[in-house]
């Protein structure tokens, strides 16, 4: 098995942007993918392989992802109140083991 | 419109089992391979098991090995999750999601989520 670490919470003030980030030592060589979720709903994909926006998300162009060595990063530009939500990052290897990182949760001021 | 429905969940005791159920539709189910992920109360995701689009591979969590099992029938496009040896600590809410692939490997993630189905073990 493997851990990934996300910052318990994140806070921004509308309009600005939210960065959470994603540590590991398996994102040297696997991807990572983002899910949000909001209360009492089931996880949505927000971006996949890194970097992919999937189809069909509202508001998608504003969520973004980055990989930088052991950290990836997920950023929100332009944060309103429909994006408070816990953000979690998953990532998967060649062994078909998946794991999640903590969450984060994301408040918007 | 793809959609997945979980079933079967319920209270049980300690040592009990049950047996969840993912009713898949909207895609070429067999195409997919299909996952469980729970979320127990206020906390987080776990991954619990996979199972590739054919069903000949299978992939389970650590903490579940051995008293979990998965399978899935494509004729109907469902995939079950058989949970024996139940702890209180796999009290959860039980997801069902959709990989975007037939098989389970390096890039495997969750494309579409069910609703989730609740689990209750209690001592």
């Amino acid at each position: 098995s493997y851990e990934l670490t996300q910052p318990p919470s994140v806070s921004v003030s509308p309009g600005q942007t939210a960065r959470i980030t994603c540590s590991g030592d398996s994102l040297t060589k696997q991807y990572a993918y983002w899910y949000q979720q909001k209360p009492g709903q089931a996880p949505v994909l927000v971006i996949y392989k890194d970097s992919e926006r999937p189809s069909g998300i509202p508001g998608r162009e504003r969520f973004s992802g980055s990989s930088s060595g052991t950290t990836v990063t997920l950023s929100i530009t332009g944060v309103q109140a429909e994006d408070e939500a816990d953000y979690y990052c998953q990532s998967s290897d060649s062994s078909g083991t998946l794991a999640f990182g903590g969450g984060t949760k994301l408040t918007v001021l | 419109e793809e959609q997945l429905l979980e079933s079967g969940g319920g209270s049980v005791q300690r040592g009990g089992s049950l047996r969840l159920s993912c009713a898949a539709s909207g895609f070429t189910f067999g195409d997919y391979a299909m996952s469980w992920v729970r979320q127990s109360q206020g906390k987080g995701l776990e991954w619990v098991s996979s199972i590739s689009g054919s069903g000949g591979s299978l992939y389970f969590a650590d903490s579940v090995k051995g008293r979990f099992t998965i399978s899935r029938d494509n004729s109907k496009n469902t995939v079950f999750l058989q949970m024996n040896s139940l702890r209180v600590e796999d009290s959860a809410i039980y997801y069902c999601a959709k990989v975007p692939a037939p098989i389970v490997g390096a890039t495997t993630y969750f494309q579409h989520w069910g609703q989730g189905t609740l689990v209750t073990v209690s001592s």
